[in-house]
């Protein structure tokens, strides 16, 4: 079966510190890789995918992320945070089978401490 | 482009009240989603449509759930009777192939 693992539930940081967000997916097909942010009261927003080509993809906001295959990874990564950061982040996959039934992980909300 | 628009933003119901959530989708996308999110159960992706035509409902509750799309732009979600377990965000999102989904600002259904 095909699944989505954020590994971690929270993750506190203090502003301007680098941050991961790690994502693993299994899938015996070939995926395309979302990650999505949600601010409280608000539905979610994509911050960026990989769907071909380089592995290491950017997005908005300053996030960045990179596909590893043989690890079957997709972590989200930014240099330094901002308070405004603050949000629940969820990675999201869509299995390459001709459909579009998009997966989400379980959400890591990271919380930016002043 | 607005983006999706759904409606109510807040439903108050009783139990046993058939509810109606509504979409409009973003032009020319041609993929509809219908998720529920709580706290227990995260996001669960509950049917989703491509070109009008329901591909997969797997994630439908029980019968007392069913999604409409009537035309290539807006869709209904229906409880009918609902019961306060049903109490949810409720999102749909539409999508154009495989570009990602953008989501509406959800309903906040309390069933009572």
């Amino acid at each position: 079966a095909q699944s989505v693992t954020q590994l971690d539930s929270q993750v506190p940081v203090f502003e301007e510190a680098p941050v991961e967000l790690r994502c693993n997916y299994s899938s015996s097909v070939s995926v395309y890789l979302f990650w999505y942010v949600q601010y409280p009261n608000q539905g979610l927003q994509l911050l960026l995918k990989y769907l071909s080509g380089s592995t290491l993809v950017k997005g908005i906001n300053g996030f960045e992320a990179e596909f590893n295959k043989s690890q079957t990874s997709f972590h989200l990564r930014k240099p330094s945070v901002h308070i405004s950061d603050t949000a629940e982040y969820f990675c999201a996959v869509i299995l390459n089978t001709g459909g579009f039934k998009t997966i989400f992980g379980a959400g890591t909300r990271l919380f930016v401490k002043a | 482009d607005a983006g999706v628009i759904q409606s109510p933003r807040h439903e108050v119901t009783e139990m046993g009240q058939e509810v109606t959530l509504r979409c409009k989708l973003i032009s020319g996308h041609n993929s509809l989603f219908w998720y529920r999110q709580t706290m227990m159960r995260g996001l669960e992706l509950l049917i989703y449509f491509n070109n009008n035509v329901p591909i997969d409902d797997s994630g439908m509750p029980e019968d007392r759930f069913s999604a409409k799309m009537p035309n290539a732009s807006f869709s209904t979600l229906k409880i009918q009777p609902s019961e306060p377990r049903d109490s949810a965000v409720y999102f749909c999102a539409s999508s154009f192939s495989r570009d990602g989904l953008f989501f509406g600002s959800g309903t906040q259904l309390s069933v009572l």
